[in-house]
């Protein structure tokens, strides 16, 4: 099973609410990312996290908030976004350290 | 800091066609190379990874090929179908960060 799965599959908030997405894996992958991805863009980096722990942060705004309850989940929690965050939100595992990412489908978030 | 840059943006070919994606990179400080498919909306497929001590990787109709030294990879695709219509993004993992860097990618447009 190569499977990443994202929930939901399409989010809509406005700048006040507080939301989460939330993605997960059951390849047994001790690493896991965050990505964003602004139309015909490619994918920007936001945060990494490896063996549970977060290990980058790409100068990210601090009202995305990402946890790692456990190896297999990894969370992203939303709150007082701005239009401009709208976008499709990526996540990936893998094993750390340079091995292939697998990609989950994404959540497409419009904030109103 | 890593560029990767895809030539070219946008390619159209009549079905059947066999064509060459080209990815170049300026760091040869990287651990491998991968491929990704991005059809519109989704998440990215992986296609191929080559790791930096291959020259080559093989999948069905697909090759893709490395040349760490002078920062080159190609992706070949042979006998192309309409199926294979979607953006291809090369991304290296750098030895150092830990992340992958992305190219802006191709749109492929295989015409029936």
């Amino acid at each position: 099973d190569t499977e990443v799965t994202q929930t939901p599959k399409h989010l809509v908030m406005g700048m006040t609410n507080k939301k989460s997405l939330k993605c997960e894996q059951h390849m047994g992958h001790r690493a896991m990312y965050w990505y964003k991805q602004k139309a015909k863009k490619p994918p920007e980096l936001m945060f990494v996290y490896s063996y549970e722990k977060l290990s980058i942060n790409e100068s990210v705004p601090s009202r995305f908030s990402p946890e790692c309850p456990n190896s297999s989940l990894l969370n992203l929690h939303l709150h007082a976004l701005q239009p401009e965050d709208s976008a499709l939100y990526l996540c990936a595992s893998s094993q750390p350290s340079g091995y292939e990412q697998y990609f989950g489908p994404g959540t497409r978030l419009t904030v109103t | 800091k890593q560029e990767v840059t895809q030539i070219p943006a946008a390619l159209s070919v009549p079905e059947g066609e066999n064509l060459v994606l080209n990815c170049s990179f300026t760091d040869s400080a990287i651990y491998n190379l991968q491929w990704f498919r991005q059809d519109p909306g989704k998440g990215l497929t992986s296609l191929l990874l080559i790791q930096s001590s291959q020259r080559e990787q093989t999948s069905g109709r697909l090759n893709a090929s490395l040349d760490k030294s002078s920062g080159r990879s190609t992706l070949y695709i042979a006998a192309s179908q309409p199926g294979d219509s979607a953006t291809y993004l090369c991304a290296v993992f750098m030895e150092y960060g830990n992340k992958l860097v992305f190219g802006a990618g191709t749109i492929l447009r295989v015409k029936s």
